[in-house]
């Protein structure tokens, strides 16, 4: 079956950073490109960010370019976002998805407060 | 960027009769390749999204029949012939032909 499980989400103070990761199982990880998705409190989807399957070729929103890093490690079967500086306005859900968005995982929440 | 229009934003719908969420683009979404990568995902309550159908009208595994997807160029239609409780939940498109990915805001599904 394949699965994806996000973790380290968690409560940091606006400027602070957190690093998210996604664990792949179930499929050839290093075949696939990955997205990051992310939900704020009640609103809709936003794309965040994508890499491609061996990690060199990557793309951001623009409300996070500077801010946020994608990477993977295909040996660990893992996906992470790196988010420095983040605001209040990154307050969110984060989901991990492969490829055309199929499937997501079950989200971290990342809550951005003094 | 690509924007993406959903409506209704709510909709009301008696159990075993049928509902239709319409989401339309600001852009053609034929790719050059000459596929149209619009999707739609169903996000139920407490639930992360799931993929119902991909390039317009391919339904994924698992998924009822009860769900259609159709259209062309910039508008495209979600049907569910027959509401059942478990479709309960916010819908949205998406369109993958065009650099960023782009979501619609969703439409909320409920049952009268």
């Amino acid at each position: 079956e394949v699965q994806l499980v996000e973790s380290g989400g968690g409560l940091v103070q606006p400027g602070g950073s957190l690093r998210l990761s996604c664990e792949a199982s179930g499929f050839t990880f290093s075949s696939d490109w990955m997205h990051w998705v992310r939900q704020a409190p009640g609103k809709g989807l936003v794309w965040v960010s994508r890499i491609n399957s061996d990690g060199r070729s990557t793309s951001y929103v623009d409300s996070v370019k500077g801010r946020f890093t994608i990477s993977r490690d295909n040996a660990k079967n893992t996906l992470y976002l790196q988010m420095n500086s983040l605001r209040d306005d990154d307050t969110a859900v984060y989901y991990c998805a492969r490829g055309w968005f199929d499937p997501w995982g079950q989200g971290t929440l990342v809550t951005v407060s003094s | 960027d690509v924007v993406m229009t959903q409506s209704p934003l709510s909709l009301p719908v008696t159990l075993g009769q049928p509902a239709s969420i319409s989401c339309r683009s600001n852009q053609s979404l034929i790719y050059s390749d000459g596929n149209t990568y619009l999707i739609w995902f169903q996000q139920r309550p407490g639930q992360s999204p799931r993929r119902l159908i991909y390039k317009v009208s391919n339904r994924d595994s698992g998924v009822p029949d009860r769900f259609s997807g159709s259209g062309s160029g910039t508008e495209f239609t979600l049907k569910i012939s027959r509401v059942e409780a478990e479709d309960v939940g916010v819908y949205y498109c998406m369109q993958g032909t065009h650099w960023p990915p782009t979501f619609g805001g969703g439409t909320k599904v409920e049952i009268k």
